[in-house]
Formats: structure tokens, sequence, C-alpha cells
């Protein structure tokens, strides 16, 4: 399987704890997305990387959250300190970078984490 | 403010009728993408068009471009069930390559 890979899918949490969520993107693309969704809402942007360079981060995104792409390849999300207001599915994307090779910015997603904070 | 916004929200319609879904901006995109997503999984790429007024088929559903590049319309021919789903268009804003999604359409096909 060579798509965009997430773990875990499903994530349990009580409220004040870590939670890190993995993503492997597809080999060849050098872009990776993170996006955060609620349900029935359409996917909000929260960071994305070229390679190993972090290139923007909402400013919707707390403190808590960080995310890395240490060797340009997957990526982990991590949430500190867990609030009832962070459940959501956390969803991967990679792409290859607008405009290399004729490229439009279509996104490659993975099916998501889905974090419950109870 | 949702840069992207789309309607209906919510469409419930009989299997075999005609539907629209329209996705509008103020703000110019070089080019728009639609997606399904059904539940649990991840939004998959229909379509991009990228000139304006540009229009693409496939099978029964045909997008288009406005021509100033700022909204963008899916039409679905005799809906079949198979057709349910989460429809989001997305783009990226002149200037900025990240992906902006719209605020969704949920679309249930009724046998």
């Amino acid at each position: 399987d060579t798509g965009v890979s997430q773990d875990p899918r499903h994530k349990i949490t009580k409220r004040g704890q870590n939670v890190t969520f993995r993503c492997d993107p597809i080999s060849e693309h050098n872009r990776l997305y993170w996006y955060r969704q609620t349900l029935g809402q359409g996917p909000e942007f929260l960071t994305y990387f070229q390679n190993e360079a972090q290139l923007e981060k909402s400013r919707l995104l707390s403190d808590r959250f960080s995310a890395e792409r240490p060797k340009g390849s997957f990526s982990t999300l991590e949430i500190q300190r867990t609030e009832q207001g962070d459940s959501a599915m956390y969803l991967c994307a990679s792409s290859l970078a607008y405009g290399l090779a004729g490229n439009t910015g279509e996104l490659f997603f993975g099916e998501g984490s889905r974090l419950t904070v109870l | 403010t949702q840069l992207l916004e789309q309607s209906p929200q919510f469409l419930s319609i009989q299997e075999g009728e005609n539907l629209t879904v329209y996705c509008n901006s103020s703000s110019v995109f070089s080019s728009l993408q639609w997606y399904r997503q059904e539940p649990g999984e991840g939004p998959v790429l229909l379509v991009t068009v990228v000139t304006g007024g540009e229009v693409k088929k496939l099978k029964r559903l045909t997008f288009q471009f406005g021509d100033a590049r700022k909204d963008s319309s899916l039409h679905i021919t005799a809906a079949q069930p198979g057709d349910t789903g989460l429809y989001l268009c997305a783009g990226p804003l002149f200037g900025n390559e990240k992906l902006t999604f719209g605020t969704g359409t949920r679309l249930t096909i009724i046998p």
C-alpha cells in the first residue's frame, strides 16, 4: 500500500493527557499537511511542511499543539494537556509542491486519527 | 469567516433526481478541487479545475469553475445512493499554497 497512513486510527484519552499522532505520507511527496475536522464540517488547516521545514502554522493552533517532520518523511502531531474541545478527526495529507511537474496541489489524504477527549 | 462557502449545507433527494452544489468565495483561487468524503475516511479527490470557465465531466458529475475563479459548482445527474457523502470544495488562494476547504455539503440519496 503506497497511500498515506495514519496511526492510531482512534484515540480515547482523558482531559489533561498528551497524545501523539503519526503520519506516513506517500514516499515521493515533499509536502505534508495536517488538518482538523469536526463532524459535518470541512477540514480546518493546522500546519504544513515542505520536506522537513514547517512552512506555515495556523493562528488558530494553540501552543499545546506541535508538529514535526524531522527527516522530511513521516510527521508527528502532538497535543499536550488535551481539552475536550480538541476532540476531532485529525487528517494528514501529502502532495507534491504546487506547480512542480504541473501539479496543481491535489492532496492525498490518510484515513484520519479520531481523537476523543473525555 | 469561511473563505469558501458551500450551499446547501445539507441535501437529501430521491434516487434519479438531479442536483447542484455551489462553492462560493469573495477571493480568487488559482484552481479549485472537489473532494468526496465518506464517514470514517479521508476526503478523496474527484476533480481539479484550473482555468476560469472550465467545465469538466466525470460520468454523471459535471464541475464548473467560474469565469472569475471565485466560485464553482458541482452538478449530479440522475443521483444514485452511491453518491451519498460529504462533498468538499477546496483551493489554494493566489499567493498562498495551502489548501483551504469549504464548509461542506452533506448529500444523502434516498433509494
